[in-house]
């Protein structure tokens, strides 16, 4: 199976700070890497699909990027509703494990 | 208006069954790519199942042998047969779409709640 390991795992920023969450995958994935936000008891929400694109609807402050084993995804100008937790999923093989997730509190 | 709606979560003995359901409202189960992830309480997101629009089925390890995804494509509802339930299989069990298998679960529902408890 394939393990992502995120980094880091809690997150305190400000308001209007940019952050970038590390993704990193136990082999190669190619760009098949998703990332998902999730705010207190709801649903998660797509993010970003295939390393780098964003997702319909999706705020431009959040970017992806990356390739094989490493993802990046950073959120500029951080917003009070950006604050959350992250999660990347690969989509390259079966099964499709979830990274274990990043905390982005308010500092 | 794009909408998954689960149910059939609930309190069961450690050994029991569960069957979840997830009922698919502007978009075809048939079509997609339909999946179930949990979460158990206060920890992230893990992957459950999948079935293809072509019928292939998948799972995770920590399932395989006692869960079954299937479909009814006239009620245009996903299910999530659980037998043989553990402890660790409590979680928020949600529903969620990929329309193409490598963009992403870009649908879900609300979740239902599955306790396993004697």
């Amino acid at each position: 199976d394939i393990q992502l390991t995120q980094s880091p795992s809690f997150l305190s920023a400000s308001l209007g700070e940019r952050v970038t969450i590390t993704c990193r995958a136990s082999q190669d994935i190619s760009n098949h890497l998703a990332w998902y936000q999730q705010k207190p008891e709801k649903a998660p929400k797509l993010l970003m699909h295939s390393a780098s694109t964003l997702q319909r609807g999706v705020s431009s402050r959040f970017n992806g990027g990356g390739s094989g084993t490493e993802f990046t995804l950073t959120i500029s100008g951080l917003q009070p509703e950006d604050f959350a937790t992250y999660y990347c999923q690969q989509l390259n093989s079966f099964p499709r494990t979830f990274g274990q997730g990043t905390k982005v509190e308010i500092k | 208006e794009l909408q998954l709606v689960e149910s059939g979560g609930g309190l069961v003995q450690p050994g029991g069954s569960l069957r979840l359901s997830c009922v698919a409202s502007g978009l075809t189960v048939s079509s997609d790519y339909m999946n179930w992830v949990r979460q158990a309480p206060g920890k992230g997101l893990e992957w459950v199942s999948v079935i293809y629009s072509g019928g292939s089925t998948y799972y995770a390890d920590s399932v395989k042998g006692r869960f079954t995804i299937s479909r009814d494509n006239v009620k245009n509802t996903v299910y999530l047969q659980m037998n043989s339930l553990r402890v660790e299989d409590t979680a928020v069990y949600y529903c969620a779409r990929a329309f193409i298998p490598a963009t992403g679960l870009d649908r879900w529902g609300q979740g239902t709640q599955v306790t396993v408890s004697s």
